[in-house]
């Protein structure tokens, strides 16, 4: 079965800097592979998806992440964040066929500091 | 508008209370889900439903109910509430191709906070 993996619980960052948020996955075949953020007090949103082809995905807000088969990664960046980027992300893994689940990450909370 | 509607956003009730949660989307998906969060272990799966009369057990199940009588509603049901069931809870809806669930067409509802004391 997939498993997802992200590395930090917490990362807090300065406005304006740039930001890695790291996910790494577990599947001996293709996946799919998402990234949501739950602003506070709100439900979850997709911020970006990666299913086939290029391995660099945009998404919205200025967000991107690479799909790294090798590595088996897919590490969400941002080259200068915002205080409205405070928020918690999740990193999802799903596989593109059958009636298998959506599995998410424990998720990092980003915190951007003024 | 698009939405997953989840009912009442925050509850406080007692141990052994029962209590109904109730969900509804608008957009005619298939699929709907309940998920819990809790601090330091992400989202888990506890009911999903991929289509009318048709539920399964996700990761965490216990002590939860579910119904699937209309597409629109999926209402989560906690028959004798734990204090380990305080948890913010999340419904969501998707399309499905053939067997398959459209991941990225899920909406999530805005969270149910539960206390159980």
């Amino acid at each position: 079965a997939q498993s997802v993996t992200q590395l930090d619980s917490q990362v807090p960052v300065f406005e304006e800097a740039p930001v890695e948020l790291r996910c790494n996955y577990s599947s001996s075949v293709s996946v799919y592979l998402f990234w949501y953020v739950q602003y506070p007090n709100q439900g979850l949103q997709l911020l970006l998806k990666y299913l086939s082809g290029s391995t660099l995905v945009k998404g919205i807000n200025g967000f991107e992440a690479e799909f790294n088969k090798s590595q088996t990664s897919f590490h969400l960046r941002k080259p200068s964040v915002h205080i409205s980027d405070t928020a918690e992300y999740f990193c999802a893994v799903s596989l593109p066929s059958g009636n298998t689940p959506l599995v998410f990450g424990k998720g990092t909370r980003l915190s951007v500091i003024a | 508008e698009a939405q997953v509607t989840q009912n009442p956003r925050y509850l406080i009730t007692v141990t052994g209370k029962k209590l109904t949660v109730t969900c509804s989307q608008n957009m005619n998906h298939e699929y709907m889900s309940w998920y819990r969060q809790d601090p330091g272990l992400g989202l888990r799966q506890i009911y999903y439903s991929m289509n009318v009369e048709v539920t399964d057990k996700g990761d965490v199940p216990e002590g939860y109910k579910v119904s699937r009588k209309e597409k629109r509603n999926f209402p989560l049901i906690l028959e004798s509430p734990s204090p380990n069931q305080t948890s913010l809870y999340f419904c969501a809806s998707s399309l499905k191709g053939g067997q398959r669930v459209i991941w990225e067409k899920l909406f999530f509802g805005s969270g149910t906070q539960l206390s159980v004391l």
